[in-house]
Order: C-alpha cells, then structure tokens, then sequence
C-alpha cells in the first residue's frame, strides 16, 4: 500500500523560503521511471501542478514558477523535499504531494496535504 | 503553461448522464493521448478517475467514462448518483511542462 504525507511550517511569512517534505512508504524512489510530484490548491481554487522528480534525478518544474522552485528527493530516506523561495500571499495553499507510477503520467496516490498560509 | 479550460459547474439529476469538457491545445490536450480526470471531495485529497484518455483504474465505477475529440477532452458520469457531487479536474501532458491541470468544474446532483 502507497502512503505519501507532506511536512512543513503552517505559517509562512512573506518573503520567505518555503520547505516542504513529501515522506512515503510502499514504493521505491529508485524504481525505474517512477517519480514524486507536488501540486497545489488555494482555497476554494483550482489544483496547480508545481514539480515532479524522477528516479533518476530528472527533475520538471512549473515554467510559471521554476525560478523559484526546487525539488529534490532523498532516496535512502524515502522523502522528496519542496522548495519554494519569495513567497507571497498568493502562495497560501493546500500543498499536496504524488506518486507517479512507473507506466503512467498520472498521480495515482496522494499525500493528505498540508495548508500553508502566507502572511506577516 | 495555461489551465485547461473546464465549465464552472455541471448539473444533473439523479440517473441522468453528464458529460464535463476540457478544452486544451495542441501542445497539451490535441497531442498526446494523456488525459486523466481527477475526482474530489471537499477537504479531501484528489483520486484518480479516468487515465490516458478512456482507461479506468481498478475500483473506479463503470459509470465513469472518458474521451478525446482534438483538443477537447470528455468525463461522462452515467447514472448520476447523489454520491458523484464532487469536483472533476482534468490534466494532461503539456510540452512545456509534465502536468496541466483543468480549471476544476463542481458537480451538482439535483
């Protein structure tokens, strides 16, 4: 069984640097063409896909926010780590994390999301 | 990387069928035969309805169907049940990016 849960700080203020983790059990991060992905969702708004990492390190980010994102994962430790630097209120958002299967471009396991809020 | 463009809202009785569009282009949508549907229910995490277009995951109900004309993307809920009063996001592959997501469409059983 795929279970995927997402970490981090509640309450962020703007300006700051945003860290989230995405820890999961029931699949490998080294399988082969398997990733983990990170979408969001303001409230009351639609889901917005932010990045994804592959086993292999291949990384894809938002071309809308890719100057301020940074994914990475930690095999061993079965965690993808979310970065998001210069954070705004219009980053205030459920933030979900996703297991990319090995045969298809779908997030067929989701974390339980953790709402951020943005504000000083 | 524009959302996908869904209808706000989708209504229905109870035994009727809808049917949800998603209109992309052809860098997303018209290209690739990746098209997934997404149901949610509020508080709750997203789960997979519809995958590549017209392919269901195990445990997922016949009643929910998927297609593709062009750029246009289709979920049809047949025999709309109380239970399928959520909200429907499609994605798709994107050349620009690996995902794009639909702009959501909430469905109402009357």
């Amino acid at each position: 069984q795929i279970t995927l849960k997402e970490s981090g700080p509640t309450l962020v203020r703007p300006t700051q640097t945003l860290t989230l983790t995405c820890s999961f059990s029931g699949f490998s991060l080294s399988t082969n063409e398997v990733g983990v992905g990170w979408i969001r969702q303001p409230p009351g708004k639609a889901l917005e896909w932010l990045a994804l990492i592959y086993w292999d390190g291949d990384k894809r980010l938002s071309p809308s926010l890719k100057t301020r994102l940074t994914i990475a994962k930690d095999t061993s430790r079965n965690q993808v780590v979310l970065t998001m630097t210069n954070v705004d209120p219009a980053d205030t958002a459920t933030y979900y994390c996703g297991h990319r299967p090995h045969d298809h471009l779908v997030f067929d396991s989701w974390g339980q999301g953790i709402l951020v809020t943005v504000s000083s | 990387q524009s959302a996908l463009t869904q209808p706000a809202s989708v209504s229905g009785s109870p035994g009727q069928s809808i049917t949800i569009s998603c209109t992309g282009t052809s860098d997303d949508v018209g290209g690739y035969a990746l098209v997934s549907w997404y149901q949610q229910f509020p508080g709750k995490a997203p789960n997979l309805l519809i995958y590549e277009v017209n392919k269901r995951p195990s445990g997922v109900s016949p009643r929910f169907s998927g297609s593709k004309s062009g750029s246009t993307a289709s979920l049809t809920i047949s025999g709309l049940q109380a239970e399928d009063e959520a909200d429907y996001y499609c994605c798709s592959f994107a050349v620009t990016s690996a995902f794009v997501f639909g702009t959501g469409t909430t469905v109402t059983v009357l």
